[in-house]
């Protein structure tokens, strides 16, 4: 089955810098990666996902690349903000109709002011 | 996210003793998930169903079960529980593309 790997475990970075967290993923047959974001005590959110027909999606301050012959992708956070500060979990599926995620084991980051 | 909920958010119980989490959702999904997450483990299937009719083991079944009473409804057993089952649990619904998951609010459960 496949196996996601993320590093780092933990980020801390100062308020304004840029964050990236790595995923490395098995399954070449894997085309679906979202990344979701948990700020303590609370549920998984989406916050962006890419597909593997693209290499590199946007959205505001988050952008994450997939490069599919390395197999690993990355969370970039440009001019972080203390509200940025969460768990962020990366997860791969093959999608179809067997689809399911199979998720890293997280990145604690801190934002700090 | 109010379209999927949880019950209870909180239960504390003994070794040994059989305990059920319940979800349920009004956003019309076919697909539903149960995940456990354990500090520095992040999230891991437990089961997860297509429909009402498809149930399938995921990652670390052993030592639960789940039944789906219906398209809303998706239930998780511990028939008989130990502490190294004291974890956060969460269910989780998509649609029948399966992409994006829904979480619920999470159960927190620990077995004494």
């Amino acid at each position: 089955g496949e196996n996601v790997e993320q590093h780092p475990s933990t980020l801390s970075v100062q308020e304004g810098d840029s964050a990236v967290i790595k995923c490395t993923y098995s399954d070449s047959a894997s085309n679906y990666f979202p990344w979701y974001k948990q700020e303590l005590g609370k549920r998984p959110q989406l916050i962006i996902d890419i597909r593997s027909n693209v290499g590199e999606k946007k959205d505001q301050r988050i952008a994450v690349t997939l490069n599919k012959t390395a197999k690993h992708f990355s969370l970039h956070i440009t001019e972080t903000q203390p509200e940025d500060s969460a768990v962020y979990f990366c997860a791969a599926s093959p999608g179809g109709s067997n689809y399911k995620l199979t998720f890293g084991k997280g990145t604690l980051l801190t934002v700090n002011p | 996210d109010a379209d999927v909920t949880q019950t209870p958010r909180n239960r504390i119980t003994k070794t040994g003793k059989r305990i059920m989490l319940e979800c349920s959702q009004t956003k019309g999904h076919d697909r539903m998930y149960w995940y456990r997450q354990d500090p520095g483990l992040g999230l891991q299937l437990i089961y997860y169903s297509f429909d009402v009719k498809d149930i399938n083991k995921g990652e670390i079944s052993d030592g639960y079960s789940v039944s789906r009473q219906a398209q809303a409804k998706f239930s998780l057993s511990l028939e008989s529980a130990i502490p190294n089952q004291t974890a956060l649990y969460f269910c989780a619904t998509s649609d029948s593309m399966g992409y994006t998951q829904y979480f619920g609010p999470g159960t927190r459960l620990t077995v004494l």
